[in-house]
C-alpha cells in the first residue's frame, strides 16, 4: 500500500482557491488516488477519486500529473464551511484498499 | 435514505462492564469497518469485514470484537472496556469494488 505524505495544516481565506498537495511517491500501477473531508466529530465523507490527469465534480477537482507520484486537491472559492481535516488515500480496491490507513490529514482553517 | 447508523452515540461506562456499540447500514454494502478516532493520532482501523463471516484484524484490535452474522449489521463488542478505550468510533460500509467509504456518525464512548 502507497505511503501518503501531505501537510500537517493549511490556512485560507474565504472566496481564496486551496490546493492541497499530497505525495505518494511509490503508488502502483492499478492504485486510485481518492481524498476524504472530515468535518469535527463527524465521519469523514469521500470527495473524489482519480487515476491521472484531472477529475472535476461539484465539490472539487483533482489534479495528477503523468507520474502520479503526487496528486493535488483544489477546492474552488472556499468558505467558512470547508474548514475541515482532508485525507488523501492511495490504493487498489482488489488489493487492500480496505485496510487503508486514513492517518492524520490536512487540517484546513478558513478564516473570514 | 442510504445510511450508515450508530448506536449509542453517546456512552459512558466503567472499566470491565461488557458493552456493544451497534452498526447497521441499508446499502447491501458487502464491506463494513470499525475505526476509532484520536487526537493526534488520526483515524485507526479496529476490525473490517468484506462480507458474512468474514472478519478481519485491522491496526488496532487489541480490545475488541466484532461479528457479520448479517450483511447490515456490524456491532463491535467490547468484552472488558479499560480507560484507554475512551474514543470516538466510527463505522464505515462500501461495495467491494468502491473507493467511497460511507461513515456512520461516530459513538463517543468513555471509560471510567
Amino acid at each position: 500500500l502507497a505511503k501518503t505524505t501531505q501537510p500537517i495544516s493549511m490556512d485560507s481565506y474565504e472566496g481564496q482557491e486551496v490546493n492541497i498537495t499530497c505525495s505518494h511517491n511509490n503508488i502502483a500501477t492499478n492504485d486510485y488516488i481518492t481524498w476524504y473531508q472530515q468535518f469535527p466529530s463527524q465521519g469523514p465523507r469521500f470527495i473524489i477519486q482519480g487515476y491521472k490527469t484531472k477529475v472535476t465534480n461539484e465539490v472539487a477537482s483533482l489534479f495528477i500529473p503523468a507520474d502520479r507520484k503526487s496528486s493535488t486537491l483544489s477546492l474552488p472559492r472556499v468558505s467558512l464551511s470547508d474548514t475541515a481535516v482532508y485525507y488523501c488515500l492511495v490504493g487498489d480496491v482488489n488489493t487492500g484498499f480496505q485496510k487503508l490507513v486514513f492517518g492524520t490529514g490536512t487540517r484546513l482553517l478558513v478564516s473570514p | 435514505e442510504a445510511q450508515v447508523t450508530q448506536n449509542p452515540r453517546y456512552l459512558i461506562t466503567v472499566t470491565g462492564k461488557k458493552l456493544t456499540v451497534t452498526c447497521s447500514q441499508n446499502m447491501n454494502h458487502e464491506y463494513m469497518s470499525w475505526y476509532r478516532q484520536d487526537p493526534g493520532l488520526g483515524l485507526r482501523q479496529i476490525y473490517y469485514s468484506m462480507n458474512v463471516e468474514v472478519t478481519d484484524k485491522g491496526d488496532v484490535p487489541e480490545g475488541y470484537k466484532v461479528s457479520r452474522k448479517e450483511k447490515r449489521n456490524f456491532p463491535l463488542i467490547l468484552e472488558s472496556p479499560s480507560p484507554n478505550q475512551t474514543s470516538l468510533y466510527f463505522c464505515a460500509s462500501s461495495q467491494l469494488t468502491s473507493y467511497e467509504q460511507y461513515f456512520g456518525p461516530g459513538t463517543r464512548l468513555t471509560v471510567t
